[in-house]
């Protein structure tokens, strides 16, 4: 069984529409992340869920917005599709995130977005 | 949050054992030191985290020193498969949500 899926794989389209990736984790964890990772391979964190509630969002357009409906689920929705969206997005989840000690994240396999 | 600075990339050859290190020179009291593998076109993967001294899985050991200003990842007799990019994280413990900050990476390349 996948423990972190994430669909689709690829997404190709234009400029200015708007798309959603979805991600699903079947391990029982708390807590969520969406990650972008660009062509240079560097890894950004852009949000996190703890039990559907966002404690972590960095600096990223608005046109950014995650929705965890329960703590199995985090979706990505981006808005008005720009060039510079096009990269991998990773989700991951660990078991708590909260805590004072760094615990294990778990990540999908990633959704190529490319922006045309 | 720590900034930690590897090599961009290593060569090797099968059977070899590959040794990383990571610099973290602000590393603070609580944060542990962590590494993930990445295989192309997958996520990554936890390998091993340590706070201090030496810490050995089935797949890797880390040696960190006193001062825990550095780390090195090392591998033991790496076969084909392990060429893979390798990242050296240092966790911000306080920090709600465990946000990790991922640097370049290391990328390994075995060779026959």
């Amino acid at each position: 069984d996948t423990a972190v899926s994430q669909t689709p794989k690829y997404l190709v389209t234009q400029m200015g529409n708007d798309k959603s990736i979805k991600c699903e984790q079947n391990l029982g964890h708390d807590t969520m992340y969406w990650y972008k990772q660009d062509s240079k391979k560097f890894l950004k964190i852009m949000f996190s869920y703890n039990n559907k509630e966002l404690i972590i969002n960095e600096t990223v357009p608005n046109r950014f917005s995650p929705k965890s409906p329960d703590k199995a689920h985090l979706n990505l929705h981006i808005n008005s599709l720009e060039l510079g969206d096009s990269a991998v997005y990773f989700c991951a989840s660990s078991q708590d995130g909260t805590s004072g000690t760094t615990d294990t994240q778990y990540f999908g396999p990633g959704t190529r977005l490319t922006v045309l | 949050l720590a900034k930690t600075t590897q090599p961009i990339s290593m060569d090797s050859y099968e059977g070899q054992e590959v040794n990383i290190t990571c610099s973290h020179n602000n590393i603070a009291t609580n944060d542990y030191i962590t590494w993930y593998q990445q295989f192309p076109s997958q996520g990554p993967r936890f390998i091993i985290q340590g706070y201090k001294t030496k810490v050995t899985n089935e797949v890797a050991s880390l040696f960190i020193p006193a001062d825990r200003k550095s780390s090195t990842l090392s591998l033991p007799r790496v076969s084909l498969s392990d060429t893979a990019v390798y990242y050296c994280l240092v966790g911000d413990g306080q920090a709600a949500g465990n946000k990790l900050t991922f640097g370049g990476g290391t990328r390994v390349l075995v060779k026959p």
